[in-house]
């Protein structure tokens, strides 16, 4: 159980153009899901809070006009990069808290994404 | 703020030998402590958690304590395997609110027969 899938799990773009990436709860709902960055060889750094049905949280320093967060069901938060550049280029992660209310929360496999 | 700080990698131990990985935070309340671990090409997944002072989590003969007067809370297992390989992270949150979780640099294990 308490499993989360991402998609896609790499993806290649040109600098300029936007990406989506999907986090998916496959068998709980999620009233919270959580985005993440990971720079090689790094920690995971939190870029927002998601809870479905309202505006996203994000952290000091992040950019919500760049990166948008949408979290239209318990089950289903997507991740937009905007006009994406090489710097954007890095690992996203989401992770999910379960509606039940515990405090543990379930990662995603990751998205590599790569802007030329 | 509140931080996480873990000790520096990589670790390269051999198969059996005892493994500590210390991680010390900085936290203004009383946190709970998690240990995450991530395999090669894997998500992050939960290995053991401690929710006050004194707690040991365990899971998969690791074990951490929840050290309130030192506030650390060391990653520990009597003997390790090849399958251990992977990045440790540690990391603390706050009940209630979204409980955000703050992550330590992590720890690369390297385990070699």
């Amino acid at each position: 159980g308490a499993v989360v899938s991402q998609h896609p799990s790499r993806v290649i773009c040109k600098s300029g153009t936007s990406v989506k990436i999907e986090c998916r709860s496959l068998d709980f709902q999620a009233t919270t899901m959580f985005w993440y960055r990971q720079f090689p060889k790094q920690s995971l750094m939190l870029m927002a809070t998601s809870n479905e049905g309202s505006k996203a949280t994000y952290e000091q320093g992040v950019e919500k006009d760049k990166f948008l967060i949408n979290h239209a069901s318990l089950t289903l938060s997507t991740l937009t990069v905007t006009s994406a550049h090489p710097e954007d280029s890095s690992f996203y992660i989401c992770s999910a808290r379960s509606q039940l209310g515990t405090d543990t929360q379930y990662f995603g496999p990751g998205t590599r994404l790569t802007v030329l | 703020g509140d931080s996480v700080t873990q000790m520096e990698g990589p670790v390269t131990l051999s198969e059996e030998a005892f493994l500590t990985i210390n991680c010390t935070y900085t936290a203004t309340g009383y946190p709970s402590l998690f240990w995450y671990v991530q395999y090669p090409g894997e998500g992050l997944q939960l290995l053991l958690k401690a929710t006050k002072a004194d707690d040991k989590g365990s899971n998969k003969g690791f074990e951490a304590t929840y050290r309130k007067e030192t506030t650390s809370f060391h990653l520990e297992k009597g003997s390790v395997q090849v399958s251990d390989s992977a990045v440790y992270f540690c990391a603390l949150s706050f009940s209630g609110g979204y409980n955000k979780l703050i992550f330590g640099a992590g720890t690369r294990l390297a385990v070699h027969p």
